[in-house]
């Protein structure tokens, strides 16, 4: 059974600082992963997908990337604003498990103006 | 439309009553995805369906849950004899077809409150 961890639960940091992101997947066979934006209140905003066979990619201030053999992935963002606070959720779509994603808990972030 | 669109956003029932929620994927779009989130970040694959078939149902729970898509209306989840733990967020999804390239698109999410 896929499970998906990320680390930190919550950050807080000042604006302005490049931060990073992590997940961690236990089974590598997978189709892709998903990084998701959530709002407080509000629904998923997908920020990033990464094939399988890809090993990252790039979105204005934020990148991610997929070590699929390690069953990690980061997401880095650049330059942090008061506006990128939210919960951000990595989610795999597995081989093995059918249509389903399976998601992380997410981390917090604050960016304290 | 462009956008999932899952209605109605607030839903009270309850204990013991019916629910049902809807959702309009993506035009064009051949999957749509059924989630329930509960506690903040614990989100839970209900069911999928591929146009008006059921594509996978293994997360959904045997008793008083139903969903169905059919053509030319919104997708619906339906709850019977609603319990306090069926409290939670609702969200549906919809993706183009299924590929490694395909990301499912989320709406904002029906909240579900059983009194």
């Amino acid at each position: 059974k896929q499970e998906v961890t990320q680390i930190p639960a919550a950050l807080s940091v000042p604006e302005g600082e490049n931060l990073v992101l992590n997940c961690s997947f236990t089974d590598s066979a997978i189709y892709n992963l998903q990084w998701f934006r959530q709002d407080p209140g509000k629904g998923l905003t997908s920020l990033l997908l990464i094939q399988s066979s890809q090993r990252e990619q790039t979105s204005g201030r934020l990148n991610a990337s997929l070590d699929k053999s390690s069953g990690r992935s980061t997401l880095y963002i650049a330059a942090s604003q008061p506006g990128d606070s939210a919960t951000y959720l990595c989610a795999v779509d597995g081989e093995t498990s059918g249509s389903r994603l399976t998601f992380g808990e997410g981390t917090q972030l604050t960016v304290n103006p | 439309g462009e956008e999932v669109a899952q209605t109605p956003k607030h839903l009270v029932r309850g204990e013991g009553q019916k629910a049902k929620l809807y959702c309009a994927p993506i035009k064009g779009h051949s999957y749509v995805f059924w989630y329930q989130q509960v506690l903040k970040n614990e989100f839970k694959f209900l069911i999928s369906f591929q146009n008006e078939n059921v594509f996978d149902e293994t997360g959904m729970p045997k008793e008083r849950f139903s969903a169905k898509c059919l053509p030319n209306s919104p997708c619906s989840l339906e709850i019977q004899a609603t319990k306090l733990e069926d409290s939670a967020v609702y969200f549906c999804a919809s993706s183009l077809y299924r590929g490694s390239n395909q990301p499912q698109h989320f709406g904002d999410g029906t909240r579900l409150s059983i009194l």
